[in-house]
């Protein structure tokens, strides 16, 4: 079966530091959406890419988080400088929209851990 | 807005009963989808169903079954004859249209269920 591959899977670092994310997506998707996982807030839509281009980033906060598709195997989710609230699961998602697919299936990844001292 | 209702946060039962999951959703869309993934505790979400509002027919797969009441706005999930391996977080959710940047369907998802099947 084919997989969204997301790394790393556990990540404990301390405030201010700088955390990437990586994401590769399914070959073929031409969307990929990054979900945030809390116990206070369940799971929040980061951002959305359509092939490639960033087209909804509204859930994310601007002035820390950044994201990226530098090419169609690899999306990114930058955190800079990070904070004790960033702790969550970070999800990214892949699915393939078609003319005719309404709201696509998406298949997730398995979630990067992230927890901020 | 859009909204997605599982009002039990838990559930417990034991190997082979039936357990339903509700789920009740807000929308002013016509077209929407619902959906159900599972998390089981390796964290995943999996993909279990997708749903279109103009198609009410329930559905069955295998130990699993969907119920769509339109008129009570529920997407229902049962399972018959759990197994400890159905224990996992479920969730419901409803795509939400969204019309700037090209259109596209997001994803709103409910709390989740944990169920818990015991040997």
């Amino acid at each position: 079966d084919a997989r969204v591959t997301q790394t790393p899977r556990h990540k404990v670092t301390e405030m201010g530091q700088e955390v990437t994310m990586r994401c590769q997506p399914i070959l073929g998707h031409n969307t990929v959406f990054w979900y945030r996982q809390t116990m206070m807030q369940g799971l929040e839509l980061l951002a959305y890419f359509r092939n490639r281009a960033p087209l909804d980033d509204s859930g994310m906060p601007k002035d820390r988080f950044s994201a990226e598709m530098p090419d169609a195997t690899l999306a990114t989710l930058k955190i800079q400088p990070s904070e004790p609230r960033d702790s969550a699961v970070y999800f990214c998602a892949s699915g393939l929209l078609t003319e005719t697919s309404g709201a696509n299936v998406l298949t997730f990844g398995a979630g990067s851990r992230l927890t901020v001292l | 807005a859009q909204k997605v209702t599982q009002a039990q946060t838990e559930i417990s039962v034991v190997e082979k009963e039936d357990v339903t999951l509700d789920c009740v959703y807000e929308t002013r869309d016509t077209t929407y989808y619902l959906f159900w993934y599972k998390q089981p505790p390796s964290g995943e979400l999996v993909f279990l169903i997708r749903r279109n509002s103009f198609d009410e027919q329930n559905e069955i797969s295998g130990r699993y079954s969907w119920n769509f009441q339109k008129s009570t706005s529920s997407f229902n999930f049962t399972i018959t004859a759990s197994q400890v391996v159905d224990s996992a977080v479920y969730f419901c959710a409803l795509s939400e249209r969204v019309w700037f940047s090209g259109g596209y369907n997001k994803l709103i998802f409910g709390a989740g269920t944990r169920l818990a099947v015991h040997p």
